[in-house]
């Protein structure tokens, strides 16, 4: 069993829709990261959060403690938003962290 | 402010052998953090340091092993290799350990064992 569930795992939208990624996790958590990763490997950390909601620009990032869920938000999706996002917490105890097995999200023009 | 780099960014091994990855972090990071990524498991955590002390060991045997300079520059070490091992090793850097820290990732080895 994953300690990170994310879905969908697979998502593909036409350009301006908005989109939503989900993770939930099993224990308590110190923070939650949203990575990006594009074609070729390299990731972007999108957002840190330990609670409450963040935002940067078209991308909104939520988290609920106690029902330990976290959301990702894209808002009028761009043909370059396409990507795997991934989640990834890190426990409140032991300090790993464990990630999700990602949303690949495609685009479309 | 230069990014994190890893070398060399392709590796071809065959099994049996060992393989040694390096990790520069963001200067003034001190927290460098070590993952593998396959298709079959995704991303997972191996190691991280801090001030050249590891402070976390993930879930791997022993073969995997790492260290950290007191420059903040990292190693891994990978020993008797397994085509198993063949996977995408990311590093990641950071100012301190805590939860809330912001990791910047380098763009990976590439490491293919025959």
């Amino acid at each position: 069993k994953n300690e990170v569930e994310q879905s969908p795992q697979n998502l593909t939208a036409q350009e301006g829709e908005f989109i939503t990624i989900n993770c939930s996790y099993s224990v308590g958590i110190s923070a939650l990261h949203w990575l990006q990763q594009h074609p070729g490997g390299g990731i972007v950390s999108l957002f840190m959060l330990s609670s409450g909601k963040k935002k940067h620009g078209r991308l909104i990032a939520t988290i609920n403690i106690q029902e330990k869920h976290s959301s990702l938000h894209i808002t009028a999706s761009h043909p370059r938003d396409s990507a795997v996002y991934i989640c990834a917490v890190r426990w409140a105890s032991g300090n790993q962290f464990y990630f999700g097995t990602g949303t690949s999200l495609t685009v479309i023009p | 402010k230069a990014g994190v780099t890893q070398t060399p960014r392709y590796l071809i091994k065959t099994r049996g052998q060992q393989v040694t990855l390096s990790c520069s972090p963001i200067s003034g990071h001190r927290s460098v953090s070590w993952y593998q990524q396959t298709p079959g498991q995704g991303l997972q955590f191996l190691f991280e340091y801090f001030s050249e002390t590891q402070r976390n060991k993930g879930n791997f045997p022993g073969r995997f092993s790492g260290r950290q300079f007191s420059n903040s520059r990292s190693e891994m070490n990978v020993s008797t290799l397994e085509l198993g091992d063949s996977a995408l090793y990311l590093c990641a850097s950071s100012i301190g350990t805590g939860g809330e820290e912001t990791q910047y990732f380098g763009p990976g080895t590439r490491l293919l064992v025959l």
